[in-house]
C-alpha cells in the first residue's frame, strides 16, 4: 500500500535562512509519481511540482529545489533564503500507475512551516 | 479565472440537515477527485469521478455520503444528516484524466456543524 510519511510536524526558522521539508513514501510500484502542494494561511492548495519514477533529476526553480532520491524513497524540498511569504503548510504526495485511474493522491500529514523576521 | 471553482466556501449545517457541496472543475478538465481535511491533518482522498461514472469511492464513509458529476453541471458531494464529525474542509480538484498529471485544487469547502 502507498504510504507518505512527512515527520517534521512544524519548523520555525528567521527570515534568509534555508530550510528543508523531508518526504519519505512508500510504494510497490515502479511506476509513480511525487508531488508537492503549498497550503498558505488563506487555505487553498497550490500545485509546485510533479516528478515521476523514471526521473531523478533534481530541480530548482528560483529559491525552491527538490532533491529526488530512489535509494532512499525521499524526495526532499529546500527553500533557500525563506522569506515570511513561504509560511504555509507544505504536502507531499503521491500517486501510483497501478492504481489503473488517474492518479488519486495520497498525501503526508503536512509540514507547517513558519517563518519569521 | 479558469480555475477549479467550489461553492460554498463556508457552510454552516446543524445536526441531521444536509449538507451538499458543489465543484466545477477546471476548463478542459473532465476527471474530479473529492479529498476531505480534518483539522490539523493531511487531505484524504475520497471519491474520484468522471463524467456521469464513479471511478473509485474507496475513500467515501459507507453511509450518509454520496458523490455526482452529471453530464451537465457541476460535481455535487452530499452529505446526509450530518453530524459533528463531518465538520472538515472538504476539497475537490480536477484533471485531465491522463496518468501522473497533476491535479488543480479548488479553494475548497469549509464545513461547520453545530
Amino acid at each position: 500500500a502507498q504510504k507518505v510519511t512527512q515527520a517534521q510536524t512544524e519548523i520555525s526558522v528567521v527570515e534568509k535562512e534555508d530550510v528543508t521539508l523531508d518526504c519519505v513514501y512508500e510504494t510497490r510500484d515502479t511506476t509513480y509519481y511525487l508531488f508537492w502542494y503549498k497550503q498558505p494561511p488563506s487555505g487553498e492548495l497550490v500545485f509546485l511540482i510533479r516528478r515521476n519514477s523514471f526521473d531523478e533529476q533534481n530541480e530548482i526553480s528560483g529559491r525552491y529545489s527538490w532533491n529526488f532520491q530512489k535509494s532512499t524513497s525521499s524526495f526532499n524540498f529546500t527553500i533557500t533564503a525563506s522569506q515570511v511569504v513561504d509560511s504555509a503548510v507544505y504536502f507531499c504526495a503521491l500517486s501510483e500507475e497501478s492504481t489503473g485511474t488517474a492518479s488519486k493522491l495520497t498525501f503526508g500529514t503536512g509540514t507547517r512551516l513558519q517563518v519569521t523576521l | 479565472n479558469a480555475g477549479v471553482m467550489q461553492n460554498p466556501r463556508h457552510l454552516v449545517r446543524r445536526r441531521g440537515q444536509e449538507a451538499r457541496l458543489r465543484c466545477s472543475p477546471m476548463k478542459g478538465h473532465s476527471h474530479v477527485y473529492w479529498y476531505r481535511q480534518l483539522p490539523e491533518e493531511g487531505l484524504k482522498f475520497m471519491v474520484y469521478l468522471q463524467k456521469e461514472n464513479i471511478i473509485d469511492e474507496s475513500g467515501m464513509p459507507k453511509e450518509r455520503f454520496s458523490a455526482e458529476f452529471p453530464k451537465e453541471g457541476p460535481s455535487i458531494l452530499r452529505i446526509q444528516q450530518v453530524v459533528r464529525g463531518d465538520s472538515a474542509a472538504y476539497f475537490c480538484a480536477s484533471s485531465p484524466g491522463k496518468i501522473g498529471q497533476p491535479q488543480h485544487f479548488g479553494d475548497g469547502t469549509r464545513l461547520s456543524i453545530l
